[in-house]
């Protein structure tokens, strides 16, 4: 069955403890991308990768890392989390960027105390 | 920076009846343009898109219209059923590589029988 699979699904954590979200598609995309959502901002886009090795910045990258060293994996490493860092996390994919049919994960819910 | 505005940000019509939702960008690079339909609870999904070379598109009940000109882009729903009830979401590519994407705000639509 063709999914993009995000890891954990809830996470409670505490200020300052790094921690990785880990999403994986089995669909050989090119394309994968992470977002957060909060109320009454809709979705933002944190980081994007057009294939492996190559990632850039979206619209709010600030406090947050990824790596893309194989095709199916873009983790989301936030070295230090911070309260604002609450929020609901989206991983999505697409076969490359021309064909931007994105398939989104099932999202991470992350509350960071 | 870039952004992209959407309106209305809700949204009530009876069954039947039609939904417009409009969004305006910013970029004059944009050159494509996607809606999503968020149900309560669950993740984004792709519902139609457009690129800039073509003015409308249409898939069943919903078409999408582009206006490069005025740079604004609009979603219509036509015969809306109950299961139309969702948030929907616009969204923008930013610059000419189409990686970067800015959403809309939002829009809770809700269709009453």
């Amino acid at each position: 069955e063709a999914q993009v699979t995000q890891n954990p699904r809830y996470l409670i954590t505490v200020t300052g403890k790094k921690l990785t979200v880990t999403c994986s598609q089995n669909m050989n995309h090119e394309y994968m991308s992470w977002y957060r959502q909060d109320p009454g901002l809709g979705l933002r886009q944190i980081y994007y990768s057009m294939n492996v090795e190559v990632t850039d910045k979206g619209d709010v990258p600030e406090g947050y890392k990824v790596s893309r060293k194989e095709k199916r994996n873009f983790p989301l490493i936030l070295e230090s989390p911070s309260p604002n860092q609450t929020s609901l996390y989206f991983c999505a994919s697409s076969l490359t960027v021309a064909k931007n049919i994105q398939y989104f994960g099932a999202g991470t819910r992350l509350s960071v105390l | 920076g870039e952004n992209v505005e959407q309106h209305p940000s809700t949204l009530s019509v009876q069954e039947g009846d039609s939904a417009v939702i409009k969004c305006t960008y910013s970029d004059s690079a944009s050159n494509y343009f996607p809606w999503y339909k968020q149900e309560l609870g669950k993740r984004p999904q792709l519902i139609i898109d457009i690129r800039s070379n073509v003015g409308e598109k249409k898939d069943q009940r919903i078409a999408v219209t582009l206006n490069k000109t005025a740079k604004h882009f609009s979603l219509h729903i036509t015969e809306t059923q109950p299961e139309d009830s969702a948030v929907y979401f616009c969204a923008a590519s930013i610059g000419n590589q189409g990686g970067k994407l800015i959403f809309g705000q939002g829009t809770e639509l809700s269709v009453k029988p």
